[in-house]
């Protein structure tokens, strides 16, 4: 596709429950991003992938969360133990190249609510 | 702590008017600053950007402003449109060659309403 895309579009799930999410960036992007945004606030870093490494992880609220972009294209972001306070949209976005002065493009989101 | 503060929650305008939407921001290392706007259901898209060597960036019906001494930028739209009626977020990401990796902090968003 042209854009980034990410599945599902909804999530709902129970406490204590393992989930995922997944991120089909634009081709030939190599930096993929994952944000989180709650109700009335913007997005928040997650991390950040170089190809297939991840650059910067100092984002991620605990070990409970986990991603990994194995091939260098399609991210899984991994949530162990879900709890209510993980209930957010999970946004994914995805740049030619990292680094400042790069335009990143979203996807529309994975709105994750724990029950 | 809030990098990056939009301290207006919503602003409405009237259609042909101009929108003003404001940014402030504290950290000195960011030196690139990006204007997102926000459909419900979508994810953010890019609207205009502006890098710290510059202190102004037009783009069609969109400018920002950068006052680096002031710490503050600011986007205009004129003239307004309905179909601007959206959240719009500011956004800064730190110095090429830093270990920020462009990553984006984001402000908290201002709901734009433009009425016909």
């Amino acid at each position: 596709g042209a854009g980034v895309s990410q599945t599902p579009s909804n999530k709902v799930t129970e406490k204590g429950k393992y989930v995922e999410l997944r991120c089909d960036p634009i081709s030939g992007h190599t930096a993929l991003y994952w944000y989180r945004q709650s109700l009335g606030q913007g997005p928040e870093f997650l991390i950040y992938f170089q190809g297939t490494g991840a650059a910067d992880d100092s984002g991620l609220p605990n070990d409970r969360f986990f991603a990994v972009r194995p091939e260098g294209s399609v991210s899984t972001l991994k949530i162990q133990r879900t709890e209510r306070g993980d209930s957010a949209v999970y946004l994914c976005a995805s740049s030619l190249w990292g680094g400042s002065k790069n335009i990143q493009y979203f996807g529309a989101g994975t709105r994750l609510s724990v029950l | 702590d809030q990098q990056v503060k939009q301290n207006s929650p919503s602003l409405s305008v009237q259609e042909g008017r101009i929108s003003i939407l404001n940014c402030d921001y504290t950290n000195s290392m960011f030196d690139y600053f990006l204007w997102y706007k926000k459909y419900p259901a979508e994810g953010p898209t890019f609207l205009i950007s502006i890098s710290s060597i510059k202190d102004k960036n037009e783009d069609g019906r969109f400018t920002v402003f950068l006052n680096k001494s002031a710490k503050h930028l600011s986007l205009h739209i004129v003239p307004s449109q309905p179909g601007d009626s959206a959240v719009y977020f500011c956004a800064a990401s730190e110095v090429a060659g830093g270990t920020s990796y462009g990553k984006l902090t984001f402000g908290q968003g201002t709901i734009l309403t433009v009425h016909p």
